[in-house]
């Protein structure tokens, strides 16, 4: 078993939608939670950082937490064609050594 | 100038051969980690340095060394290039707390 799972998709939503993605985890050691947009052909961009259960809103992204669920989200809403990409959530269990998940392609359809 | 630059951004080499990936970062990141990319493995962590005097390997050092010339400098190695090491290569800095990361473009590295 994967220590992080994530559906690799494609999902294909219309502009304007909710977009729902998730990641589940096995390591109980995991404490800092981060999710990653990786356009085409680029490097992967930090849009989220959290380090507790919850929720942590910005702009039209929010990122949330169940540590007893071992359960991680990123939303989006009112999506837009510019959030085509593939997002990519990521743990830390400490000394910085990031496990990440293998990506969620998205397609935002206009 | 980009945050972390990587060099080449292409390199097509032979089974044998010796190579480097070059790294350099303007963000003052003590932080430096190189990461390859497969489809369907997702990113995995090849070595990191907290410092110039720290090095460590990650969950996929075989075949693979870095060097650490400066604090904004960090390359990657590959001794004896073979075919499985053909992926997309990624440097990364992050801050102290690991909230800040940047990550370079990418090398896509073919060996054949």
């Amino acid at each position: 078993q994967k220590e992080v799972e994530q559906d690799p998709g494609p999902l294909s939503v219309p502009e304007g939608a909710i977009v729902s993605l998730n990641c589940t985890y096995s390591n109980s050691a995991f404490q800092y939670f981060m999710w990653y947009r990786q356009y085409s052909r680029k490097g992967p961009e930090l849009l989220m950082y959290t380090y507790s259960s919850g929720n942590k809103e910005d702009g039209r992204f929010t990122a949330q937490v169940d540590k007893s669920s071992k359960y991680i989200s990123l939303f989006i809403r009112d999506s837009q064609p510019s959030d085509s990409a593939t997002y990519l959530c990521a743990m830390e269990g400490g000394y910085q050594k990031v496990t990440f998940g293998t990506g969620t392609k998205l397609q935002v359809i206009p | 100038d980009a945050d972390v630059t990587q060099t080449p951004r292409n390199r097509i080499t032979k089974t044998g051969k010796r190579i480097m990936l070059e790294c350099s970062q303007t963000k003052g990141h003590d932080r430096m980690y190189w990461y390859r990319q497969d489809p369907g493995l997702g990113l995995r962590l090849i070595y990191y340095s907290f410092d110039v005097k720290d090095i460590n390997k990650g969950e996929i050092s075989d075949g693979y060394s870095v060097s650490r010339q400066a604090q904004a400098k960090f390359s990657l190695s590959l001794e004896s290039a073979i075919p499985n090491q053909t992926a997309l290569y990624f440097c990364a800095t992050s801050d102290l707390s690991g909230s800040e990361a940047f990550f370079g473009q990418g090398t896509r590295l073919t060996v054949v």
